[in-house]
């Protein structure tokens, strides 16, 4: 069966500090990978998406970039962040068969910026 | 990309069924209809699709008309553990197609 990890749970990150987040899948392959930010009490956020490795695409602009160094592993990175990072971060992959797509979230990652 | 229009809350109590409509008046010819639930600190967990008429599993049935421009997702016989958000996406899928997530519906169960 497939699953999707995350980590870490939870992380606490000055402002100015860099940020890297991971996300890996695993039972599947050749899976399109996500990357969604949720604030309090709002919906998700669909940042970056990619369907191959190498391969991402942006739907926000903002100070944040994705990787896709292997099929399964797919990473979201910052050099600098920002107050306005904090959030919950979840990674979801899907595979296309036939018919629409169906996402799978992993656990995800509750980020404060301070 | 259809845009979907859900409630924000709805409240009902424990044994009964609950119905959420979701309208997506601009919903094109290859689009399905997926719902999601969610729970705090969670991330979404896909509850049930469909393209026309009915969709039953075994958490809950999908009701779509036959204009397909809005479609009911009943949940039989709540519990309290039932509260969550739910989410109604629209879309082929695949890439950033059918992949944006309202506010949902936060649905809360009484005793």
């Amino acid at each position: 069966s497939q699953t999707i990890h995350q980590w870490p749970a939870t992380l606490v990150q000055p402002v100015g500090s860099p940020l890297s987040l991971e996300c890996t899948v695993e039972g599947t392959s050749n899976p399109n990978l996500y990357w969604y930010r949720q604030a309090a009490g709002r919906g998700l956020q669909l940042l970056f998406y990619s369907v191959g490795i190498g391969q991402i695409s942006s739907e926000v602009p903002q100070n944040l970039s994705a990787s896709r160094p292997q099929d399964r592993q797919f990473i979201l990175s910052s050099k600098k962040l920002l107050l306005s990072d904090s959030g919950f971060y979840l990674c979801a992959w899907s595979v296309l068969a036939g018919r629409a797509d169906t996402q799978y979230f992993g656990p995800g990652t509750r980020l404060t910026v301070l | 990309l259809a845009k979907t229009t859900q409630p924000i809350s709805m409240d009902s109590y424990e044994g009964q069924e609950v119905n959420i409509t979701c309208s997506h008046n601009n919903i094109a010819t290859n689009d399905y209809i997926t719902w999601y639930q969610q729970f705090p600190s969670q991330g979404p967990r896909f509850i049930i699709q469909g393209y026309k008429t009915k969709v039953t599993n075994e958490v809950a049935s999908l009701f779509i008309p036959a204009d397909r421009k809005s479609s009911t997702l009943s949940l039989p016989r709540v519990s309290l553990s039932d509260t969550a958000v739910y989410y109604c996406l629209v879309g082929e899928g695949g890439g950033a197609d059918g992949l944006t997530f309202g506010k949902g519906t936060h649905l809360i169960i009484q005793p």
